[in-house]
Formats: structure tokens, C-alpha cells, sequence
């Protein structure tokens, strides 16, 4: 059973370009979870999404960023017309949810985005 | 607002060495706890996940408690090994929220 997938795992773009990262979680699990991780900072939750519903996007930026859980195919983290300050590891997790106590997100290898 | 601490930032210690890492939070309504660790450059790996109702767990050489009345949790790793280096994180679920809030880590190096 293969772990949560990421791509790719390393990702340059200049300023003012798009960036998509891809995240294909654990077999069977239908929760996904977006988190960033600044240089020397700590783990920030982005974004919560079930297939083709977001549920919660509170640590979501409200321009720039956008994500997706289609039905078929991977969840997808967009950011346009990316800064300097998006420069981060954006780590993606997958959930298969059994109670609200016993919920065991397991994550993927993460992104490294670098902005020139 | 739920805040995670992790003390100390940094430990050194030499192979062999029972340690604890120690996770402090402000919010004690929390549905579960999770210790993770973080090697360079790689994702995070699951340790040990502590339900709300329960009050330790143990996997292998790692114990981790949780006494959510003193908003604290420790992990206690046993016969500590080099290859034990790596970040330690801590985070938690809050009541109504499915995401995690993480604290800053622990970044643990065993000498040989």
C-alpha cells in the first residue's frame, strides 16, 4: 500500500508564475490535507477537503490560493502569480476517518517550492 | 486559540540515553494528540497518536503520555540511538476542527 504521493517534489518558478502541486493520497482515503512549512517556521494547516468538497480553507491565503479534490484524479494546491514569500515545503496528508479521536492524518514527502 | 510549545528546541545527548521531549498546549478541549518526526528534507512520519479519553500510549522504545488538565504531553524515548536524530513534532486536533495545530519542534541529536 503506497504511501501519500507528492509532486513534484521540487518546484522553481519566478515570480508571477503558477505553481500546481499534486497530491495523491493512501488508498482508501477520501480526506486531504494541505499544511506549509516556512523556512524555519512550523507547520501551518492550509486547507481540508473531502472528494469534490473543501470543508475547511480557514489557513487558506484568500488570493493566489486555491485547491481541489476532484473525484477522479489527485488534489491539486494552485497558487498564481506567486511571491517570494510562497517559497515553503507544502506538505499534503491523507486521513481515512474513522472517529474525531482515532483520526491518524499520514503525510506525504511534501513539495519544496523555491521563488526566484 | 489553541498554542503548541515545545520545550526544549534543541537536545544533544549521547547514545543509550533515556530522554523525554515535553509539548505544552493551551486548549485542553482536543480530540487526540500526535507525535510525529521530521528528517531533513522528508516528510513526517506517525508515531505514537493519543486519544482525548486516554492517557498514555507505547510504541516499541517510544512512550507518550497526555494529562490534558495540565495542558501537557511528553514522549519518552528509551535507549536513545542514532538513528533516533531527527525533529520531533507535536501536534493536536481541536474540538471541532479536523486540522492540526503543530507545535515548533524538537530537534533531537543522538551522538554515537
Amino acid at each position: 500500500n503506497a504511501g501519500v504521493m507528492q509532486n513534484p517534489r521540487h518546484l522553481v518558478r519566478r515570480r508571477g508564475q503558477e505553481a500546481r502541486l499534486r497530491c495523491s493520497p493512501m488508498k482508501g482515503h477520501s480526506h486531504v490535507y494541505w499544511y506549509r512549512q516556512l523556512p524555519e517556521e512550523g507547520l501551518k494547516f492550509m486547507v481540508y477537503l473531502q472528494k469534490e468538497n473543501i470543508i475547511d480553507e480557514s489557513g487558506m491565503p484568500k488570493e493566489r490560493f486555491s485547491a481541489e479534490f476532484p473525484k477522479e484524479g489527485p488534489s491539486i494546491l494552485r497558487i498564481q502569480q506567486v511571491v517570494r514569500g510562497d517559497s515553503a515545503a507544502y506538505f499534503c496528508a491523507s486521513s481515512q476517518y474513522r472517529t474525531k479521536t482515532q483520526e491518524t492524518q499520514y503525510f506525504g514527502p511534501g513539495t519544496r517550492l523555491l521563488v526566484l | 486559540k489553541q498554542e503548541v510549545t515545545q520545550i526544549p528546541a534543541a537536545l544533544s545527548v549521547p547514545e543509550g540515553e533515556n530522554l523525554v521531549l515535553n509539548c505544552s498546549f493551551t486548549d485542553s478541549a482536543i480530540y487526540n494528540l500526535q507525535w510525529f518526526r521530521q528528517d531533513p528534507g522528508k516528510g513526517l512520519t506517525s508515531l505514537l497518536l493519543i486519544q482525548s479519553s486516554q492517557r498514555e500510549q507505547t510504541s516499541g522504545r517510544l512512550n507518550a503520555s497526555l494529562d490534558k488538565s495540565s495542558g501537557r504531553s511528553t514522549l519518552y524515548i528509551a535507549a536513545s540511538q542514532p538513528g533516533d536524530s531527527a525533529t520531533y513534532l507535536c501536534a493536536l486536533a481541536d474540538t471541532g476542527r479536523r486540522a492540526l495545530t503543530f507545535g515548533s519542534g524538537t530537534r533531537l541529536q543522538v551522538q554515537p
